[in-house]
Order: C-alpha cells, then structure tokens, then sequence
C-alpha cells in the first residue's frame, strides 16, 4: 500500500521569498512515481514537477525543484522567487510505476503568497 | 494542446437522482481514471479503466457507481442514486502509457 503525509496543512510567505513544502512518502513499490500538483482556487489539477524514484537528480522545473531524498522516503517541494499566482493548494503525490496504477494523494498543503 | 475535457462544469442533482459525469480523454489514451475530491479535503481514487474494463476500483466505487466508454471516445460516471455525501469534485484523467496522468478540469456536483 501506498501513503503520502503532508503535515503543513496551511504556509504563507512573502513575494519573492522561497518556501519548502514538506512531503513523506511510504510505498511497496520498487518504481515508483513521485508528483506534486498544484490546485489553484479554479480547482483544475495542474502537475507541477515529476521525480522517478530511480533518478537519483533532483527534478526541476524553473522555480520549483524537489529534494528527493530516497532512503529516508522524503519528498519535498521548494519555490524560489514566489509569486502570487503560486498561491494555491499543493498536493504530493505517488504512483507506482510500469502498472496503470492509480495515483495517490497527501491531504495537501494551502500556500499563501503575500504581498 | 491536447486536453482533457469534462461536462458539466457544475451538475446540481436531488438526493436519489442518477447522474452522469462525462469525459472526454486526449483521443490517443488508453489508460482512463476517475478521481473524486470531496471540498476540502485530498484526492481520492474511484476507479481505473483499461482495455473497456475497469482495472481497479477502490472502496468508494460501490454498486451506485459505475463507468463506461461507450463510443470510443466519451468516458462517463454514473452514480445510479446520489446521496448528499456524493457531493464533490469529480476528476477525470487519462494517461498514454506508463507516464502522466492529465487530468481534467472536474465536474462540481451538488447533491440537495
């Protein structure tokens, strides 16, 4: 079985800051497929970056990065240079990889960018 | 871009109706998902659906609900008598191999 903690329900920070959402993971699995989505207040899904778990780099996508650290199944998020329009609901999440497995979400964590 | 298409954006429903959430995946897919996302609270997984029968299906998916892709292109949730919980988000996604899962962007249904 596959489960995924967020444990900052709620983090604000300034413009322009950086900030780090935390995420742990716990899989069966061998491959696997780590996500973090962003949900902004329309409620689409957007996939904000991918990590596969036999890469041992760190996925990257502009401002947003991860530090994926495996053997503590640790799996965080960090935005540099925030900007208000990454004010949204960010969710972790894994999947198994090599099946068409279903997707499986943390409880997600409500970042506010301030002003 | 291709993209994941989903009607109605907002179905409200009375308690004991039966809906229809319809789907329309990127045309090349072949993987099919429904998730569901009560307000406020994480993403949870209804079923998955491959090769025009459903792959998994989690405890949520009871006998109310079920899932079909009747023409080849249109993928649907029915939930045969909604009850208040059902209401919801209701996410559709697919997927082309063993990659990304798009998503599309959900039906809100109200349940009265």
């Amino acid at each position: 079985a596959q489960t995924v903690t967020q444990s900052q329900p709620e983090m604000s920070v300034q413009e322009a800051e950086t900030v780090t959402l935390s995420c742990t993971y716990d899989t069966s699995e061998s491959n696997y497929y780590l996500f973090w989505y962003k949900q902004p207040p329309s409620r689409q899904m957007i996939l904000v970056i991918r990590q596969e778990a036999y890469k041992q780099q760190n996925a990257t996508e502009n401002r947003f990065s991860v530090n994926f650290q495996k053997a503590a199944k640790s799996f965080s998020l960090k935005i540099s240079d925030s900007q208000l329009g990454d004010t949204a609901m960010y969710f972790c999440a894994s999947a198994a990889m090599n099946r068409d497995d279903k997707i499986i979400f943390g409880k997600g964590t409500r970042l506010h960018i301030l002003p | 871009e291709p993209e994941v298409t989903q009607t109605p954006s907002h179905q409200v429903t009375q308690m004991g109706q039966e809906v229809i959430l319809r789907c329309v995946p990127i045309s090349n897919h072949l993987y099919f998902y429904w998730y569901r996302q009560i307000l406020g609270q994480k993403v949870e997984f209804l079923v998955s659906f491959y090769n025009n029968e459903i792959s998994e299906k989690s405890e949520i998916f009871d006998d109310q609900f079920s899932v079909e892709r009747p023409d080849g292109s249109n993928f649907t949730l029915k939930i045969r008598s909604t009850k208040l919980e059902d209401s919801a988000m209701y996410f559709c996604a697919s997927m082309a191999g063993r990659d990304e899962q798009f998503f599309g962007p959900g039906t809100r249904l109200t349940v009265l």
